[in-house]
């Protein structure tokens, strides 16, 4: 069975200051990682996944993750952080294989608040 | 495409009323999700189909609760009766085998139910 771990359930963090939301994962096979994004009052929206080959993976408003295998970690990081990014970040994993019901586990979400 | 839609937006009931909630996933996706998010337990999945057929229905928390999808483009979740603990946001979500591993899960807004 996969499972994902968010330790951190709030970050605050001034803005144009770095942050670094954590994501841990447990799984005995090859998996696919992604970071969900969730605003206020909206649904979740894809931020970046993690499919294969370059471990450093970006997405287009500066966050960036890193896929690292011997930690089964896939942190998320933004080196300056701005008001607009305040939202609930969610790390989720499914199996490469085409087995497994096509199923996301998710993490359970750290909510990023940004100050000024 | 428009995307997953979910209607009702919002839905304030009293107790003991039946809810029902309705999906429109994106066409050509073949898997159908179910989640619940609340502040206490996060995202939960209630129940996935695939090909309009119920494959994982573990997390549907009561017999109150049942979902169908009588066909590829539309499903729904019906609470009979409601209770005030059911108060959450339910989201629905769509996948395909073939384009799992580069989006993951699209995602509707979400239907904000309140049991008053």
């Amino acid at each position: 069975a996969q499972s994902v771990t968010q330790l951190d359930s709030q970050v605050p963090v001034f803005e144009e200051a770095p942050v670094e939301l954590r994501c841990n994962y447990s799984s005995s096979v090859s998996v696919y990682l992604f970071w969900y994004v969730q605003y206020p009052n909206q649904g979740l929206q894809l931020l970046l996944k993690y499919l294969s080959g370059s471990t450093l993976v970006k997405s287009i408003n500066g966050f960036e993750a890193e896929f690292n295998k011997s930690q089964t970690s896939f942190h998320l990081r933004k080196p300056s952080v701005h008001i607009s990014d305040t939202a609930e970040y969610f790390c989720a994993v499914t199996f490469q294989s085409t087995g497994g019901g096509n199923k996301l586990t998710f993490g359970t979400g750290t909510q990023l608040k940004v100050e000024l | 495409d428009a995307g997953v839609i979910q209607s009702p937006r919002h839905e304030v009931t009293e107790m003991g009323q039946e809810v029902t909630l309705r999906c429109k996933p994106i066409s050509g996706h073949d898997y159908l999700f179910w989640y619940r998010q609340t502040m206490m337990r996060g995202l939960e999945l209630l129940i996935y189909f695939n090909n309009n057929v119920p494959i994982d229905d573990s997390g549907m928390p009561e017999d109150r609760f049942s979902a169908k999808m009588p066909n590829a483009s539309f499903s729904t979740l019906k609470i009979q009766p409601s209770e005030p603990r059911d108060s959450a946001v339910y989201f629905c979500a769509s996948s395909s085998p073939g384009t799992r591993h580069l989006h993951g899960y699209t995602f509707g807004s979400g239907t904000r139910l309140t049991v008053v």
